[in-house]
């Protein structure tokens, strides 16, 4: 089945240092990839579409100059958290809207997640 | 706006009885709905999801779901349980296949033997 990898898988940085996530669609073009974050016993919430070649789509409430979304080709996107803060700790996870086969439907598959601690 | 509940946080099975999650949504319209699956410290894996016809939806590990327009649900059954699917479940609705997908709280299940 399709695969979607993050990079890295966890990181720890200093507050007010910046942090870049990886997300790849390894076997196939994803032209839509999202992003959502969840808090500890929580669920996943989402925080942007990101549509290859185009400005991501923020959700109400999520800071796009705190989290930029680039993604710049069909198999890559990263999501920056600037200035990290404490309060941005959190497990972020990708997810890649995978191609629709004939007479089938979309799939999404989802990223491994990675969890971002800010000191 | 669509939304989802799953009244139960936590539940708790033996090993080899049946399961049923309960999972509630609020949409408008035909709803796309979905049932996720995250063991700690995972990323999400499809379980199964309903996008139209019929409302009785098979997936993968044995699992499958029904679609009750009535009583806008859409429960996650499995008659025997195994220990390897102690995890966390998400019931998703979405609008429009995956765009604006919104996932409920989620159930904890713990397996007991």
């Amino acid at each position: 089945g399709a695969v979607v990898s993050q990079h890295p898988s966890w990181v720890i940085c200093k507050s007010g240092t910046s942090v870049k996530i990886e997300c790849r669609s390894l076997d196939f073009q994803a032209t839509t990839m999202f992003w959502y974050r969840q808090f500890p016993k929580q669920s996943l919430m989402l925080m942007a579409t990101s549509n290859e070649g185009s400005k991501a789509t923020y959700e109400q409430g999520v800071e796009k100059d705190k989290f930029l979304i680039n993604h710049a080709s069909l198999t890559l996107s990263t999501l920056t958290v600037t200035s990290a803060h404490p309060e941005d700790s959190s497990f972020y996870i990708c997810s890649a809207r995978a191609p629709r086969l004939a007479g089938g439907t979309d799939t999404q598959y989802f990223g491994p997640g990675t969890r971002l601690t800010v000191l | 706006a669509q939304s989802v509940t799953q009244p139960d946080i936590h539940i708790t099975v033996s090993e080899g009885a049946s399961l049923e999650l309960r999972c509630n949504y609020s949409y408008g319209a035909t709803p796309y709905l979905f049932w996720y699956v995250q063991s700690p410290g995972q990323g999400l894996q499809l379980l199964l999801k309903y996008f139209s016809g019929d409302t009785l939806v098979q997936g993968i590990k044995g699992f499958e779901a029904e679609f009750k327009r009535s009583q806008s649900s859409f429960n996650l059954r499995k008659p025997s349980v195994h220990w390897s699917d102690a995890a966390e479940y998400f019931c998703a609705v979405g609008a429009g296949g995956y765009q604006k997908v919104t996932f409920g709280t989620g159930t904890k299940l713990q397996v007991i033997p």
